[in-house]
């Protein structure tokens, strides 16, 4: 167990949609960073949140937007949902970005499936 | 941009070596990172290496880097059935934020 909690883990959704994905980074940790993995691209990198700002931005499209709370959960949300949307979205926390061995811990994932 | 390129499938026997590479483009990383997903799981940090050094070695792990080639390789000896996973190389983006991963290599080991 991580530590990282992530909600819900499977969500089927119709085209068109919005939905909103959930994390609780471990304890103590305050960057958040979510990534989407899909067959065909791989592992992306969407964006990155620390101590409530956002810190950097990867391949997220303009239709997802994310924060990240006082509390330091964050959420993910995907508007205007395409087929292509469905993946498995990983949320990972690290304690400060660039401190000690950069190490990430990584949620289950929230897989979503678009139809 | 960053980019970390993998081959996607390596199958061994149980028992042999496995060796998984992988090359990076640009990077600032100070360390150089292998993670592993098992079957409906989330990635787990398997090991990782200081950019300054060449070979680290963790029981039955060892990780080459290759700082000139952009060249980073994993080796597992005595493979086994429960190392059967996704293998994942990643290194720290150019602005040292964010880690970028390649697509993962499946290891399938056969008994």
């Amino acid at each position: 167990d991580s530590g990282v909690t992530q909600t819900p883990k499977h969500l089927i959704t119709a085209t068109g949609q919005r939905v909103t994905l959930r994390c609780s980074p471990r304890s103590g940790d305050l960057s958040v960073y979510w990534y989407q993995q899909s067959l065909d691209q791989g592992l992306q990198f969407l964006i990155q949140y620390y101590n409530g700002e956002e810190r950097a931005k990867g391949n997220i499209l303009e239709r997802f937007s994310a924060q990240q709370f006082p509390d330091l959960h964050s959420e993910l949300n995907l508007s205007s949902l395409e087929l292509g949307d469905s993946a498995l979205y990983f949320c990972a926390s690290s304690v400060v970005p660039g401190q000690n061995t950069g190490e990430l811990f990584f949620g289950e994932g929230s897989r979503l499936t678009v139809l | 941009g960053e980019d970390v390129e993998q081959s996607l499938f390596l199958s061994v026997r149980e028992g042999d070596s496995s060796v998984i590479n992988c090359t990076y483009t640009d990077s600032s990383s100070t360390y150089l990172y292998w993670y592993k997903q098992e079957p409906g799981a989330g990635l787990q940090l398997l090991t990782y290496i200081f950019s300054n050094m060449d070979m680290k070695q963790d029981q039955r792990l060892t990780v080459l880097l290759n700082k000139k080639d952009k060249h980073l390789s994993l080796r597992i000896a005595d493979t086994q059935t429960g190392d059967s996973a996704i293998y994942f190389c990643a290194v720290l983006n150019q602005a040292g934020t964010a880690l970028i991963f390649g697509k993962g290599t499946t290891l399938s080991v056969s008994s």
